[in-house]
């Protein structure tokens, strides 16, 4: 049972550059979402998705960029990276029932240098 | 607006004594709500939900937690600690919003389980 995969599971960036982070999930979850986490401030909904080709922000949207063209799949991409977006970013699915908990993967640890 | 407060972000027990970790919320009708524990360099795992059925809740590892409406609470607890279970915390609310449903993560509470 895969669940969700993230990868790459560490990353080295330098400023400026750009990069994407792939999530896939086999679960056929219609919700898709990104988050970060940083020290003392649990995790930030970046963007989510409520199914394919449908994709909204969360509270912490800026320097990022989603898409979502299947149910698997959901990448991220970091347009033009800065050292504020080191981090460990987390996908998560999950059905589009409010009662139901989200399904994470296991986390890229990004740096910007 | 919902939100939820972790009212530790530390907590330290000796192996074998209880562990109480305290989560409030605030939400304007009778939220879902969920523990995660993260161990280190790990991803979330779900240690148990509140879903509108029973207020006590139990879940994985001899964890539980009740659901307290008057006082807007959601503890989580375990009545003897094991060194496994240092980890960090999250209690998470869940809620519509009218075109999608979202969680709220606390903020998180470290757990340290000393000999």
């Amino acid at each position: 049972n895969a669940g969700v995969t993230q990868t790459p599971k560490f990353q080295v960036l330098k400023t400026g550059q750009s990069m994407t982070l792939q999530c896939a999930q086999d679960m056929n979850h219609e919700y898709m979402s990104w988050y970060r986490q940083d020290p003392g401030m649990g995790l930030r909904l970046i963007h989510y998705s409520v199914g394919a080709g449908i994709t909204d922000q969360g509270e912490v949207p800026n320097g990022y960029n989603v898409s979502r063209s299947t149910t698997e799949d959901f990448p991220l991409r970091l347009l033009s990276a800065a050292p504020s977006q080191t981090s460990v970013y987390f996908c998560a699915s999950r059905t589009p029932s409010e009662n139901t908990e989200a399904f994470f993967g296991q986390g890229t640890r990004l740096t910007v240098v | 607006a919902q939100s939820v407060t972790q009212l530790d972000s530390h907590v330290s027990v000796s192996e074998g004594t209880p562990v109480l970790l305290r989560c409030n919320y605030s939400s304007s009708y009778s939220p879902s709500l969920f523990w995660y524990v993260q161990h280190p360099n790990k991803g979330l795992q779900l240690l148990l939900k509140y879903t509108s059925a029973a207020t006590l809740v139990k879940g994985i590892n001899g964890f539980e937690a009740e659901f307290k409406k008057s006082e807007t609470s959601f503890h989580l607890t375990k009545p003897s600690a094991h060194m496994s279970d240092a980890a960090e915390y999250f209690c998470v609310v869940s809620f519509y919003t009218g075109t999608a449903s979202k969680l709220t993560f606390g903020t998180g509470t470290r757990l340290q389980v000393t000999l």
